[in-house]
Order: C-alpha cells, then structure tokens, then sequence
C-alpha cells in the first residue's frame, strides 16, 4: 500500500450510532490532519496532530473525537451525530508541519447520517 | 478574516479549448499558494508558488503568482475530458501549518 489509505469510503449511520473513521499513512510523514468537505463549501481544517501530539483542534463539536495512536495512524470516532455532519471526510499527512506544507490526502469517507 | 475565492465557480468547455482558473486572496502573513486538482476523492497536489512572476508548468498546466494584487491563475491549454475535475485552491500562511481553501472551481470538458 502507498500513500494515505482511508476506511471505510462510505458509511451510513444514524443519529444515536458510533462510528470510526481510520486513516493510514505509508509516507514515513510526521503530521496528519482531518478535514471535511461539505457540498459546496471550501474544506474545513478539524483536527492536525504532529508527532501523535495534537496541535489544532478548530472548533470542532465534541461529538467528533481524533485519536493518532502513532505516526502512522488516524482516527476519527463519531457518537451522536447530526445530519448536518454528513459529509466527505478527508484525511492528509505532510513531511512538515509547517513551511512547503504540501499534504497528500486520502480518497476520502462519504458519511451520511440519517 | 482569511479568505480564499475562486473563480469561476463552474466551467463547460470542449476539448482542446484553454482555460484560465483564478484565485484570489486575502490573508496575513502569506507563504505559499497551492493548487490541487480533485477528480473522484482525494485532492493531488498540482503547483506551489512561493514568488511572484514565476511560471511554474507541468505539461498543458501552468500557474503564475501576482503577490501585488493578491492572486493566481491556473491556465490549462488544449483541454482534455480527463481535464475534468475540481481544481482547488489553498494558500499557506507563514509560520502556520493551516492551509485555506477557496471552494473549488469546476470544470467539465465536454468531447
């Protein structure tokens, strides 16, 4: 496997599930983002964490909740969602955390949540 | 605020046409500006600009920087149905590691 690998490309869930979201990296990188891109809307930053430490949490609900085991690995755990959370979840790594900060990101995960 | 806009917002062309994609911005301490192209899912980086003037090319695509007037464009020649997709938009501030996005412009290449 190369690059970032995200599972599952899409869930369905409903209001009162929890759910998680897993990304992997295979870039040897050292920092991992999650963002979310709604329809028609510019992506959103949610969570960024550099060396399993996280170092942005941008005002995101409590019901979303990262967790970066290691460099390597990312989740993102979902509980009690709302409708207005279905969405493409995307993940991305980056070599930096900041300066040329290019990210390659994953394929994404569609939610939906009824 | 911070703020990234894209334009236009959506775009039907036929094969072999150019298209010109533009972004303009403002933000505080500017680093890089990004391009990305999104086809199915993920986003793949296209181009980062650093300095303004400066041509940076990959095959039919090219992307200059103006950092007097706040803006950049991305010219795509002799379009292809492969062309088709989001192209995206991100401009890095200094000694931050959030990039932020304009909402995407979309092309459709029609045969």
């Amino acid at each position: 496997e190369t690059g970032v690998t995200q599972t599952p490309r899409h869930l369905v869930m409903g209001m009162t599930n929890k759910k998680s979201l897993k990304c992997e990296q295979h870039l040897g990188h050292n920092a991992m983002y999650w963002y979310k891109q709604s329809a028609k809307k510019p992506l959103e930053l949610m969570f960024v964490y550099s060396l399993e430490e996280r170092v942005e949490n941008n005002s995101v609900p409590s019901r979303f909740s990262p967790e970066c085991p290691n460099s390597s690995h990312l989740f993102l755990h979902l509980h009690t969602l709302q409708p207005e959370d279905s969405a493409l979840y995307l993940c991305a790594s980056s070599q930096t955390l900041a300066g040329a900060n290019v990210l390659t990101f994953g394929a994404g995960s569609r939610l939906t949540v009824l | 605020e911070d703020k990234v806009v894209q334009s236009p917002l959506s775009l039907v062309v036929h094969e072999g046409d150019t298209v010109t994609l533009n972004c303009s911005y403002e933000v505080t301490n500017f680093r890089s500006l990004l391009w990305y192209k999104q086809e199915k899912k993920a986003p793949t980086f296209l181009f980062m600009l650093t300095s303004s003037g400066i041509e940076k090319k990959s095959g039919r695509l090219s992307s200059i920087l103006d950092k007097k007037e706040l803006f950049s464009i991305l010219n795509i020649t002799a379009t292809q149905t492969g062309d088709s997709a989001v192209y995206l938009c991100a401009v890095e501030m200094d000694s931050s590691y959030k990039l932020i996005f304009g909402s995407g412009t979309r092309l459709l290449v029609r045969p």
